[in-house]
Formats: C-alpha cells, structure tokens, sequence
C-alpha cells in the first residue's frame, strides 16, 4: 500500500516570496501523484498531476512540481506567490491495486499556506 | 458548466437519525467518490464506485453506504449516525481512474 507525508502542516510567507511545499510518498509499485489546491469553504481543485514522462510538471496559477523517484518526493513551488495563493494544499498518490485491480488513490493529512502582505 | 452538485450544504441531525447526502454530476464522469475531511487527516476516502452498479470500499467504509443506480448519482447514506460521523464530506467524479478531477463544495455535517 501507498503512503503519503506532507512534512509541514503550515507554511507562513511573505508575499512575492518564493514557496515550497514537500511531499514525500512510499510505494511498492508505480505511482502517479497529484497536487490539490482547497480554499476556504469550497472543495478541492486539481493543481497538477504526475503520469509519467517529464519529471517536471507545471500546473494552474503559476504552480510546478518535480517528480524525484530516488528520493521519493513530489515537492510543490511556486516563484513568487500572492495574497490569493492562501489556502490548503494536498498530495496525493495513487497506484494500481494489483490485487483488487482497482485504483488506489491516498492523500497527504494537507499543508495549510498562509501568503502575508 | 461541469459540475458536481451535492446537497444539503450543511445538516445538523441527532444519533441515530437515517440521513442521505445526494450527489449528481453533469459530466458523463464514470468514476465517483465520497470522502471525508477531519482536522490534520486530510481526506479520507469512504466508498467509490468505477461504474453503475459497481461500488466498492474505501478506507473508511464503516457506518455507510452507497448505491448507483445511474451513472450521474452516487448518494452516501448513514442509516444510523453517530457522533463521530460529524464531517465534512466530499463528493467527486473523474472520467477514468481514481484521481478525482472534480470535486463537490462539500457537506458539513454534525451529528449530536
């Protein structure tokens, strides 16, 4: 089975200042791994999103994430972030389930970004 | 405009009162999903389905449950709620796979 850490719950910057938010994932089989953006009151959006192929994936508002398989990470950036920027974000992961031959998708517990004037 | 539409909003209930969340989505989307979302556990999925008549368990089935009649519905029902059902649930649909593409505005529900 797969796993997901989000290693910070929160991350306070200032605005324009460059962002980034670590995941790290474990799995026994090939993976494919998604970002979720959540602002407050509404439900989650899809960011980006890691198939295969270029390891560098660029997503909506500005967004990128590098898929790094010796170390297991999916790390979120963004150059420059603005006040709109304020929200949760989630990792996520998924994988085949060989054994049910059905999809298995798990997300990170989130990290909340708070971007300040 | 594609959407995945979910009601009630918000639903305050008691213990033991039978209760269904709806779910309806406009995008022909054969993969659907319930999850619920608590303080530092993110998302946590309940019961998915990959097709009518097709449902199967989450990680956090207990206490639920799902049926899809039509490809569009996918309602979540507590026959019995208890306290620590009191969430904020989310519906989502995607075209093929697991990895929702769209997500519902979420239920909040509280159970006293």
């Amino acid at each position: 089975a797969q796993s997901v850490t989000q290693l910070d719950s929160q991350v306070p910057v200032f605005e324009e200042a460059p962002v980034e938010l670590r995941c790290n994932y474990s799995s026994s089989v090939s993976v494919y791994l998604f970002w979720y953006v959540q602002y407050p009151n509404q439900g989650l959006q899809l960011l980006l999103k890691y198939l295969s192929g270029s390891t560098l994936v660029k997503g909506i508002n500005g967004f990128e994430a590098e898929f790094n398989k010796s170390q297991t990470s999916f790390h979120l950036r963004k150059p420059s972030v603005h006040i709109s920027d304020t929200a949760e974000y989630f990792c996520a992961v998924g994988a085949l389930d060989y054994q049910g031959g059905s999809e298995k998708l798990v997300f990170g517990k989130g990290t909340k970004l708070t971007v300040n004037p | 405009e594609a959407q995945v539409t979910q009601n009630p909003r918000y639903l305050i209930t008691v213990t033991g009162k039978k209760l269904t969340v709806t779910c309806s989505q406009n995008m022909n989307h054969e993969y659907m999903s319930w999850y619920r979302q608590d303080p530092g556990l993110g998302l946590r999925q309940i019961y998915y389905s990959m097709n009518v008549e097709v449902t199967d368990k989450g990680d956090v089935p207990e206490g639920y449950k799902v049926s899809r009649k039509e490809k569009r519905n996918f309602p979540l029902i507590l026959e019995s709620p208890s306290p620590n059902q009191t969430s904020l649930y989310f519906c989502a649909s995607s075209l093929g796979g697991a990895a929702p593409q769209h997500f519902g505005d979420g239920t909040r529900l509280s159970i006293l």
